[in-house]
């Protein structure tokens, strides 16, 4: 496609449901990122994937985030049992290469978690 | 650990004004610094590049300048407009290569 894609763009969960948030990237890009924007917050680095590399999942704020990208393209970050905590925007960006190639990093339109 | 500020937090201007947005950080070791756009309840929009060795980037009415060794950057935006309005925010990356953002500045522009 044409840039980044996230699905969905909004949703509704109760208290306690798993849930599932998907990221095409851009086609042939080795990078991926998934943050994290809490109303009225900044952006919270979640985890990052390079290619065949393991992810940096540095970011995840605990055992219930976790995420996954197959064959290097579509990733999926699931939260388990979701808390009210866990509603913000989730945003997922990828680019080219690592930020060591210099290389632009370009974001999807997010999605809007909201735990009920 | 890198961390980034954006000052002011938000700012108001009449439309033809330039706007001043201002970027710091506090480990120089960078690779690069991304200038992006969000306007509200949608993503971020990258307006400019720069790479640790460039002082600067342009693209039509803006420019972002970067000067690495005191850990600041600039972004300008010539004769602004309404349509300027937005959350400007920065980002660095580095060792690890993930991307640390800036609060942000939150520009509106009045017509």
């Amino acid at each position: 496609g044409a840039g980044v894609s996230q699905s969905p763009s909004n949703k509704v969960t109760e208290k306690g449901k798993d849930v599932e948030l998907r990221c095409d990237p851009i086609s042939g890009h080795t990078a991926l990122y998934w943050y994290r924007q809490s109303l009225g917050q900044g952006l919270e680095f979640l985890i990052y994937f390079q290619g065949n590399s393991a992810p940096d999942k540095s970011g995840l704020p605990s055992d219930r985030f976790s995420a996954e990208r197959t064959g290097g393209s579509v990733s999926t970050l699931t939260i388990q049992r979701t808390q009210q905590e866990d509603s913000a925007v989730y945003l997922c960006a990828s680019s080219l290469g690592p930020a060591r190639t210099f290389t632009e990093a370009f974001f999807g339109q997010g999605t809007r978690l909201t735990v009920v | 650990k890198q961390e980034v500020t954006q000052i002011p937090a938000a700012l108001s201007v009449p439309e033809g004004e330039n706007l001043v947005l201002n970027c710091s950080f506090t480990d120089s070791a960078i690779y690069n610094l991304q200038w992006f756009r969000q306007d509200p309840g949608k993503g971020l929009t990258s307006l400019l590049l720069i790479q640790s060795s460039q002082r600067e980037q342009t693209s039509g009415r803006l420019n972002a300048s970067l000067d690495k060794s005191s850990g600041r950057s600039t972004l300008y935006i010539a004769a602004s407009q309404p349509g300027d309005s937005a959350t400007y925010l920065c980002a660095v990356s580095a060792a690890g290569n993930k991307l640390t953002f800036g609060g942000g500045t939150r520009v509106l522009v009045k017509p």
